[in-house]
């Protein structure tokens, strides 16, 4: 089965920017989450996606956004860049929302974004 | 957001040494799950852990759910240079997963 996979894995904006990550889960896992890594403040939730349907959202700004297709494919979008937003965006993915379903996330190998 | 408090940071140890690393929180947590991310890779689940008290093992891993459910531990026995790479633990409370600062692993040969 192949695993999680992202693209780009490599992006180089400049400030003011906006930028669109995409994620493509394992197959037959239906639930996607992204997450941002950074050296500072570590992983840090960023929303979860199930069904098209944002399910949890993380403490971030309105500047960073998702949505998921029905393929279960997923984007995040982040507009207006700022320095800070450097970092490495993590998308996992997992069978579904409950339990062991839920709780057992693979993760992509990530973008790591550097805005200058 | 929340972060778990993981130790120690970094570890330096021979091959063939044991390792122990450990989070706690605050909060209590549902589910605790430990990750090893090796250098430009996403983290990778090493053991997932659902019940206070559940001791599982995953080859030379062992990892328990502690008591109290706000604590969990991560050994690794007989380590080898390939268990080089920074290992994290998460735990879930309600929908959302929080991840410790992470546990940076050095062996040497």
């Amino acid at each position: 089965k192949a695993g999680v996979t992202q693209t780009p894995r490599y992006l180089i904006k400049t400030r003011g920017q906006q930028v669109t990550l995409s994620c493509s889960p394992i197959s037959g896992h239906r639930s996607v989450s992204w997450y941002q890594q950074t050296p500072g403040q570590g992983l840090q939730f960023l929303f979860e996606y199930f069904s098209e349907t944002q399910r949890n959202k993380g403490n971030f700004p309105g500047r960073f956004s998702g949505r998921q297709f029905s393929n279960s494919r997923s984007e995040m979008n982040v507009s207006t860049l700022e320095l800070g937003d450097s970092a490495l965006y993590l998308c996992a993915s997992s069978w579904g929302t409950s339990g062991r379903a839920r709780d057992e996330q693979f993760f992509g190998p990530g973008t790591r974004l550097t805005v200058l | 957001g929340q972060q778990l408090n993981q130790s120690p940071q970094s570890m330096f140890i021979q091959e063939g040494e044991d390792v122990s690393m450990n989070c706690t929180s605050s909060s209590i947590f549902n589910t605790w799950l430990w990750y090893k991310q090796d250098p430009g890779e996403g983290p990778v689940l090493l053991i997932a852990l659902y019940k206070a008290g559940e001791l599982t093992s995953n080859g030379r891993l062992t990892a328990q759910f502690g008591i109290t459910r706000k604590d969990s531990f991560l050994n690794i026995s007989a380590s080898i240079p390939s268990d080089v790479g920074i290992y994290f633990c998460a735990g879930r409370s309600g929908n959302q997963f929080y991840f410790g600062t992470g546990t940076s692993l050095t062996v040497i040969p």
